[in-house]
């Protein structure tokens, strides 16, 4: 099952407009992730928030964490063309006594940036 | 450094058959983790590698089975396919186990069976 919801599912905007996605979780972690799939390629790494921080930033990108509501947004300053891709956050739900944790993924937002 | 490797790319297979699908991490990575993803159910953990030993087994029927090598390469194995088993199925090294890790895909392998 999905531990991680984005929201929209899908969101179209023009280029130099901001995009902003969530993600809800449903259990208590230890980090969030997110990711951008390229259409029918694997996915990239673009942050990780640990869940003792609020926010981060890298580049144009912006995450937030609030871990009393489960959520988290990433926002995507500026947008280009270039950034149109699928984005996911990955959570790290714990998966039980004595089992390793496993990182799960959300349904993912799917961007598509218009010139 | 080369990235993740994943071969084959496209696979069309028939149901009934068997499948084995071929990944090279990052040099010196040592953990190795399985993923299918489908339009209808994302992506979906199958099982997690590091040092040879299966570390983590996601909720998947014991027709989907893997392996680690010593060289950290991994493979994994679907047997008796069904429909249902189309999907792109992502590889993805770290240089430890565990899910507070950043992982690096590779391009996947795009299974189609009919």
């Amino acid at each position: 099952s999905q531990q991680g919801e984005e929201d929209p599912q899908a969101l179209s905007i023009q280029e130099g407009e901001n995009a902003t996605m969530n993600c809800s979780y449903k259990t208590s972690i230890n980090n969030l992730q997110w990711y951008r799939q390229n259409s029918g390629r694997g996915l990239v790494h673009l942050i990780l928030i640990r869940s003792n921080e609020r926010e981060k930033h890298s580049g144009r990108l912006r995450v937030t964490l609030d871990t009393s509501k489960k959520s988290s947004s990433l926002l995507i300053t500026a947008s280009r063309a270039a950034d149109t891709a699928s984005y996911f956050c990955a959570t790290d739900r714990l998966g039980g006594l004595g089992t390793a944790s496993k990182l799960t993924f959300g349904t993912g937002t799917r961007l598509q940036v218009t010139l | 450094k080369a990235g993740v490797t994943q071969t084959p790319r496209y696979l069309i297979k028939t149901r009934g058959q068997q499948v084995t699908l071929s990944c090279s991490p990052i040099s010196g990575h040592r953990s190795v983790s399985w993923y299918q993803q489908t339009p209808g159910q994302g992506l979906q953990f199958l099982f997690e590698y590091f040092s040879e030993t299966q570390r983590n087994k996601g909720n998947f029927p014991g027709r989907f089975s893997g392996r680690q090598f010593s060289n950290s390469r991994s493979e994994m194995n679907v047997s008796t396919l069904e429909l249902g088993d189309s999907a792109l199925y992502l590889c993805a090294s770290s240089l430890k186990p565990g899910a507070s890790e950043k992982l690096f895909f590779g391009s996947g392998t795009q299974l189609s069976v009919l």
